[in-house]
């Protein structure tokens, strides 16, 4: 069964580091997003691709964070400087459909728990 | 007025009964629903989405949508221990593109 991979699947650093997440969507999916989850709450989007064009960013500290999806395929995403608040657990999940279809289905990654120190 | 909200539980059941899982959204425009399972430190699963009002089976599980109401549920029938987890209700509202909006979730215990 095809996957969502993700790397690292934890990440410890101290704050004012950089760090960058991957994440390798389903083969064949178009759309691929990136949200951020902490503890006691749902999903946050920050990122959202079409192919390699960014559909929605709004949610991105864009002070800090950067995303990119080069051919379209894989994705990073960095943070520089990490700060305390920024520990939470990031996802990445993948769509066949369009973005911005009202019938979107997105399927998860494992995540990486990230804890800034 | 949160966008999507649930009740945060916990949800406390006997195994073998019927688990309610309830979820009220704000934008009227919304299509689609969808709810995803989350086990603890886990990322989120997807078990079943519903576009249209009424019910929707799959297995043990049912997705009831009331637009007019505004709230789409999540029966879980002959609960077992192995459902305890958290359930989040997410809703695709045409405002802002059909973003993907979370609610915080539902946690789910099943007692043996």
């Amino acid at each position: 069964e095809a996957e969502v991979a993700q790397s690292p699947r934890y990440k410890i650093t101290e704050k004012s580091q950089a760090v960058a997440f991957w994440c390798d969507p389903i083969s064949g999916h178009a759309t691929l997003y990136w949200y951020r989850q902490i503890l006691g709450q749902g999903p946050e989007l920050l990122v959202q691709f079409q192919d390699e064009s960014v559909v929605d960013d709004s949610q991105l500290p864009k002070d800090r964070f950067s995303a990119e999806r080069l051919k379209g395929v894989d994705s990073t995403l960095k943070i520089q400087p990490a700060e305390l608040g920024d520990s939470a657990m990031y996802l990445c999940a993948s769509s066949p459909g369009l973005a911005g279809s009202s019938t979107d289905t997105q399927y998860f990654g494992p995540g990486t728990r990230l804890t800034v120190l | 007025q949160k966008e999507v909200e649930q009740n945060s539980g916990p949800l406390s059941v006997p195994e073998g009964a019927i688990a309610s899982l309830n979820c009220t959204y704000s934008d009227r425009g919304s299509q689609s629903f969808f709810w995803y399972r989350q086990y603890s430190g886990k990322s989120p699963e997807l078990i079943m989405f519903i576009y249209s009002n009424g019910d929707k089976e799959d297995g043990r599980f049912t997705a009831q949508l009331n637009k007019a109401s505004q709230y789409v549920s999540l029966l879980i029938r002959d609960s077992q221990p192995s459902d305890s987890a958290t359930y989040l209700c997410a809703v695709n509202p045409p405002t802002g593109g059909f973003k993907t909006i979370f609610g915080a979730g539902t946690r789910l215990f099943v007692k043996a």
